[in-house]
């Protein structure tokens, strides 16, 4: 079966930098996917990783490594509207559907 | 933004009665995805469709059943709603696989 594990909360204050972790069991894998959900607010993608390594989209960064079954996001320069929770999400099905993680909710202080 | 509605986006109904929720895309994607999210659970996917009336399970499929007889809607039923069935119910979208989701904007439902 799929499994993942993420932190249920980090805190950080503005400016700095926060690594937010994930691990997975997966029988075949399909790539990791990282989601944002504020409050109240529907989840939006970030980013995804098929391969090996470091992916970079302004502030956010991905990395993944498949040896380990590991993948973490990076967000840089934190800012008072990064507060949300963060899920990791991994192909299933042959790649048509995603198991999500329970979540990781960021607060983000000044 | 991708173009993906819910309705309704809040429902309350009661214990035993019949629910249909409705997704509607405008973005002509293959996959169509019903999730559930309650605290402490995440995202947990109900079922999916990967095209016209082709439709697969997903981890919490017990209670809920769904059709797809146009590209642009995916409906979900709750044939007789219980109490646990009251969630946050999301759609979401997607074009060539399933790495990259673009979800609705929820509807709230209470069963009492």
């Amino acid at each position: 079966g799929q499994s993942l594990e993420q932190p249920s909360e980090v805190t950080a204050v503005e400016g700095a930098i926060v690594q937010i972790n994930c691990t997975y069991q997966t029988s075949g894998f399909y790539g990791l996917s990282w989601y944002q959900q504020h409050d109240g607010g529907a989840p939006t993608f970030l980013s995804y990783n098929a391969l090996d390594g470091l992916e970079e989209t302004g502030r956010f960064s991905s990395f993944l490594s498949r040896s380990d079954s590991y993948g973490y996001l990076l967000l840089q320069e934190l800012q008072m509207k990064d507060s949300a929770s963060y899920f990791c999400a991994v192909g299933y099905q042959a790649g048509t559907a995603l198991i999500f993680g329970k979540g990781t909710t960021l607060s983000v202080s000044s | 933004d991708a173009g993906i509605t819910q309705s309704p986006r809040h429902k309350v109904t009661e214990t035993g009665t019949p629910v249909t929720l409705r997704c509607h895309q405008t973005e002509n994607h293959r996959y169509m995805y019903w999730y559930r999210q309650d605290p402490g659970h995440g995202l947990r996917l109900i079922h999916y469709s990967y095209g016209v009336k082709d439709t697969d399970k997903g981890e919490v499929s017990d209670g809920y059943s769904v059709s797809r007889s146009k590209t642009e809607d995916f409906l979900l039923t709750l044939e007789s709603a219980t109490s646990s069935q009251t969630s946050v119910y999301f759609c979401a979208i997607s074009s060539v696989s399933a790495d990259t989701q673009y979800f609705g904007p929820g509807t709230r439902l209470t069963v009492l």
